[in-house]
């Protein structure tokens, strides 16, 4: 078990440009979800994928915000037309629902810091 | 809707002296609730959680979180600090297939 990775770590882009971040979730874990999170705030929920299947989305993921999990494995998000408030760090965590545990606990990846300029 | 509230965004105590991280809730039902978190430049880290088994709940590193509904609160605790425990801390309300986080608690320690 690697834990879940988060690839680049670090993204700085100039506006306007489009940006993608992946994720590789635990293996087995069949839940993905990405949240934002910027300077002073906690983390903000994005998106939800169960197995392939994104079955929930933020009114924060405007349409040029788009994710994917094609084999429900890894996780792709992409940026189009960056902008200066798109800075922030990206998270992605993964879980699975534990047999009888009614709410399950998440694990997070180290995040995506993006800067764009 | 649920949510979380973190009283202080910022705590400082001296090594060797107790903690005490103050988090309230909102839930329309019984919550589950989690106690995460962040050292710089690495991913968020359960610290423990609770989910309407015992109210004193015990996690990692000996932090502790009771619950009190009564209160509606949450309050994370430890009785004497070590240095390595300067970080961000989060608490947490499930909301139905999403963490719904407060706005967060940066703990200082002095020596």
């Amino acid at each position: 078990d690697t834990g879940v990775s988060q690839n680049p770590r670090h993204k700085i882009t100039k506006r306007g440009q489009n940006v993608t971040f992946r994720c590789d979730p635990i293996s087995e874990h069949n839940r993905l979800y990405w949240y934002r999170q910027t300077l002073g705030q906690g983390p903000e929920f994005l998106t939800y994928f169960q197995n392939e299947a994104q079955l929930e989305k933020s009114r924060l993921l405007s349409d040029r915000f788009s994710a994917e999990r094609p084999k429900g494995s890894f996780s792709t998000l992409e940026i189009q037309r960056t902008e200066q408030g798109d800075s922030a760090m990206y998270l992605c965590a993964s879980s699975t629902r534990a047999g009888g545990d009614l709410q399950e606990t998440q694990y997070f990846g180290p995040g995506t810091r993006l800067l764009v300029l | 809707a649920q949510s979380v509230t973190q009283l202080d965004s910022h705590v400082s105590v001296s090594e060797g002296t107790p903690v005490l991280l103050r988090c309230n809730y909102s839930s329309s039902y019984s919550p589950s609730l989690f106690w995460y978190v962040q050292h710089p430049n690495k991913g968020l880290q359960l610290l423990l959680k609770y989910t309407s088994a015992a109210t004193l709940v015990k996690g990692i590193n000996g932090f502790e979180a009771e619950f009190k509904k009564s209160e509606t609160s949450f309050h994370l605790t430890k009785p004497s600090a070590h240095m390595s425990d300067a970080a961000e801390y989060f608490c947490v309300v499930w909301g139905t297939y999403k963490y719904i986080f407060g706005t967060g608690t940066r703990l200082k320690v002095l020596a």
